[in-house]
């Protein structure tokens, strides 16, 4: 069965504090995954994709297919980074499984 | 390109009431998807349009809940009669489908059910 975790509700660091969002994924087949973010206020929209392995201000992340992760991570965390962010896994069909989200919570 | 429009933003009904909630997609994307979020939690599918044929409505508590869409365009979902239990935001999301394309939300409907 296709299942997203993302293990941590709440992480909280200092701005130019290294930041690792975790997220672990359940698929059977080849997995397309994503990370989306929700800043206060503001609608859910697309922070990037494995597939065109992109660095999206400042954000990274790497699909391990070994141990089934994909954590986003950033090497100096801004306080504008302060949002929900969710892992998604892209199924059949492309029906979308979300992770239950982490908040990132960057304090000066 | 305009968004995926939602109205309205804000819903507050009493239990037993009905409410319907209203998208419309990005132009051109077939694909359709409501989503709904209960606080503390990720999105969860209810219901997959592909143009106007139902992909996956397996989530989707059938007796209360209903959707359509019609034409293949603008959508409707719709609740009758409401439990507490579904106060939460409905999303509505759309996307062209294929490899590597994700979705694009709309901003949601925060249905509040006293």
């Amino acid at each position: 069965a296709q299942r997203v975790t993302q293990p941590e509700k709440l992480l909280s660091v200092f701005k130019g504090a290294p930041v690792e969002l975790k997220c672990n994924y359940s698929y059977s087949g080849s997995p397309e995954l994503f990370w989306y973010v929700q800043y206060s206020r503001q609608r859910l929209q697309l922070l990037l994709r494995h597939i065109s392995r992109e660095s999206i201000k400042g954000f990274t992340a790497d699909l391990n297919k070994g141990e089934t992760s994909f954590h986003l991570k950033k090497p100096f965390a801004q306080e504008e980074d302060s949002a929900m962010y969710y892992c998604a896994l892209k199924g059949n069909f492309n029906k979308f499984y979300f992770g239950s989200g982490t908040k990132l919570n960057v304090k000066p | 390109e305009a968004g995926v429009a939602q109205s309205p933003r804000y819903k507050i009904i009493e239990k037993r009431q009905s409410v319907a909630f209203w998208c419309n997609p990005i132009s051109g994307h077939a694909t359709l998807y409501w989503y709904q979020q209960i606080l503390g939690q990720g999105p969860k599918l209810l219901i997959q349009f592909q143009n106007n044929g139902v992909v996956d409505d397996s989530q989707l508590p059938k007796d209360r809940f209903s959707a359509e869409r019609l034409k293949g365009v603008d959508s409707t979902l719709k609740i009758q009669p409401a439990k507490l239990e579904d106060s939460a935001v409905y999303l509505c999301a759309s996307s062209l489908g294929g490899e590597g394309y994700g979705y694009t939300f709309g901003s949601g409907t925060r249905l509040t059910v006293v």
